[in-house]
């Protein structure tokens, strides 16, 4: 079945060290953007790619980077996490900003 | 930016009522979406609807676009329906689908 991946599904940090997150997708959508949400909220866009332009929302930090180095993966870097960074960070695809299909999360904890 | 507010944002039913869920957003947009948030956290779409109604099952939406307002119909709703709700909506302008999400809907259905 086509999908949206997003490994790992729990990620433990420390305090101001670097971490990764992935995201697949074998949809073959054009579009692929990266949410935060934390608890009780809805989801808040970070940034997105269409095609390879990069598109960050103006009040996105400086401590979120994103790299996207095919149509089928994108990785979400954050630089130095503090603990207000603990939140669930959600993958999603389009085909040209059609209907959005979201992976699973990844559910990010700072300690 | 664009306003999008849901009510109710707490919703109780029993298993086989009936209920509607309302967004009612604060300009014009070029794309609506309903998504139901399960209690694992998996967004899933529901309905691509920037106007006029559609039917999915126990499930419909109603978008009237010129009295910026959506509707989600739930009817016998089951227990599996529990979760939280989000429209979510993208502005005329700027880059394709950068969706702004709603306030969300929490439904429980009991037995």
């Amino acid at each position: 079945d086509a999908m949206v991946i997003q490994n790992p599904r729990y990620q433990v940090t420390q305090f101001g060290k670097p971490v990764t997150l992935s995201c697949s997708q074998t949809l073959n959508h054009n579009v692929m953007y990266w949410y935060q949400q934390k608890s009780s909220q809805a989801p808040k866009l970070l940034f997105h790619y269409y095609d390879k332009d990069f598109n960050n929302e103006a009040d996105t930090p400086d401590n979120f980077q994103s790299r996207r180095p095919n149509t089928s993966f994108c990785f979400l870097d954050i630089r130095s996490p503090g603990l207000g960074d603990a939140a669930m960070y959600l993958c999603a695809t389009s085909r040209d900003g059609g209907t959005e299909f979201f992976g699973p999360g990844t559910r990010l904890t700072v300690l | 930016g664009i306003q999008v507010e849901q009510s109710p944002p707490d919703l109780i039913l029993q298993e086989g009522a009936n209920s509607t869920l309302r967004c009612n957003f604060s300009d014009s947009v070029n794309n609506l979406q309903w998504f139901h948030q399960n209690p694992w956290g998996q967004l899933i779409n529901l309905f691509y609807i920037p106007s006029g109604t559609k039917q999915n099952g126990r499930l419909s939406a109603t978008t009237v676009a010129t009295e910026r307002y959506s509707l989600l119909y739930i009817s016998s709703s089951q227990t599996t329906d529990s979760g939280v709700y989000f429209c979510a909506v993208e502005p005329p302008t700027g880059t394709a689908s950068k969706l702004t999400f709603g306030t969300g809907t929490r439904l429980q259905v009991t037995l």
